[in-house]
C-alpha cells in the first residue's frame, strides 16, 4: 500500500534552516509528481511546493519562494523540502502528498502523517 | 494567485440533512477543482476531483458540481461520520491554493 513518511521536523529559531524528508513506498515513485502542503495550528491547508516526476519542474507558493527548495531523489524514493530563513509564520505541520495522476494532475490522493515545524526563539 | 472563497465558514446540521458548501474562485478555473474532507487529528481525504468526479471509495452521497468560478459540494444525507471540515482546492495553474474551509458541526 502507498505510504508516505515524513521526518525532519522540530523546533528551530527564526532565520535558521531545516530539511524535511518524505520516504515513499508502495508505488512507482518516479512516475508521480510530489508536493508539500502545510497546516498551521488550528488553521487551514496551504500548498507549499511541488516537483514533477523527473525533478526538473518545481513550483512554489509565493509565501515561500526564494526561501524553500523542493527536490527529489528517485533512486531513494524520497522527496525533500529545504526550509531556509524560517519565520514564525512557517510554524505548521508539513504534509508530504502525492499527485493523484501519473503526469501532473495536481490534486492529492495520498498524504503522509505530517511533521511539525515550530519556529520560535 | 487565484483565491478560493468558501461559504459558509461553518454550519450546523443534523443527521439526514442535505448540506451544500460553496467555493468561489477569483477567476475562471474551468473544472480544475478538488474537494477534501478533514477530521480532527487526521489527514485530509480526497473526495471529488475535476469538480464533479467522485474519488474511488467515496460514498455516493457526496457530489460536486460547477465550472468556471462557482462550485458546490453537496452531501445528500448527512451521516455521523461526515462531521468534519471541508476544503476546496484549485489546480488550474500554479500556485495551487485551498479555500479557507467549512466546518460541518452537529446541530
Amino acid at each position: 500500500q502507498v505510504q508516505l513518511v515524513e521526518s525532519g521536523g522540530g523546533v528551530v529559531q527564526p532565520g535558521r534552516s531545516l530539511r524535511l524528508s518524505c520516504a515513499a513506498s508502495g508505488f512507482t515513485f518516479s512516475s508521480y509528481a510530489m508536493h508539500w502542503v502545510r497546516q498551521a495550528p488550528g488553521k487551514g491547508l496551504e500548498w507549499v511546493a511541488g516537483i514533477w516526476s523527473g525533478g526538473n519542474n518545481k513550483f512554489y507558493a509565493d509565501s515561500v519562494k526564494g526561501r524553500f527548495t523542493i527536490s527529489r531523489d528517485n533512486s531513494k524514493n524520497t522527496v525533500y523540502l529545504q526550509l531556509n530563513g524560517l519565520r514564525a509564520e512557517d510554524t505548521a505541520v508539513y504534509y508530504c502528498t502525492r499527485d493523484a495522476r501519473v503526469g501532473p494532475g495536481v490534486y492529492f490522493d495520498y498524504w503522509g502523517q505530517g511533521t511539525l515545524v515550530t519556529v520560535s526563539s | 494567485a487565484i483565491q478560493l472563497t468558501q461559504s459558509p465558514s461553518s454550519l450546523s446540521a443534523s443527521v439526514g440533512d442535505r448540506v451544500t458548501i460553496t467555493c468561489r474562485a477569483s477567476q475562471g478555473i474551468s473544472s480544475a477543482l478538488a474537494w477534501y474532507q478533514q477530521k480532527p487529528g487526521k489527514t485530509p481525504k480526497l473526495l471529488i476531483y475535476d469538480a464533479s468526479s467522485l474519488e474511488s471509495g467515496v460514498p455516493s452521497r457526496f457530489s460536486g458540481s460547477g465550472s468556471g468560478t462557482d462550485f458546490t459540494l453537496t452531501i445528500s444525507s448527512l451521516q455521523p461520520e461526515d462531521f468534519a471540515t471541508y476544503y476546496c482546492q484549485h489546480f488550474n495553474n500554479y500556485p495551487l491554493t485551498f479555500g479557507g474551509g467549512t466546518k460541518v458541526g452537529i446541530k
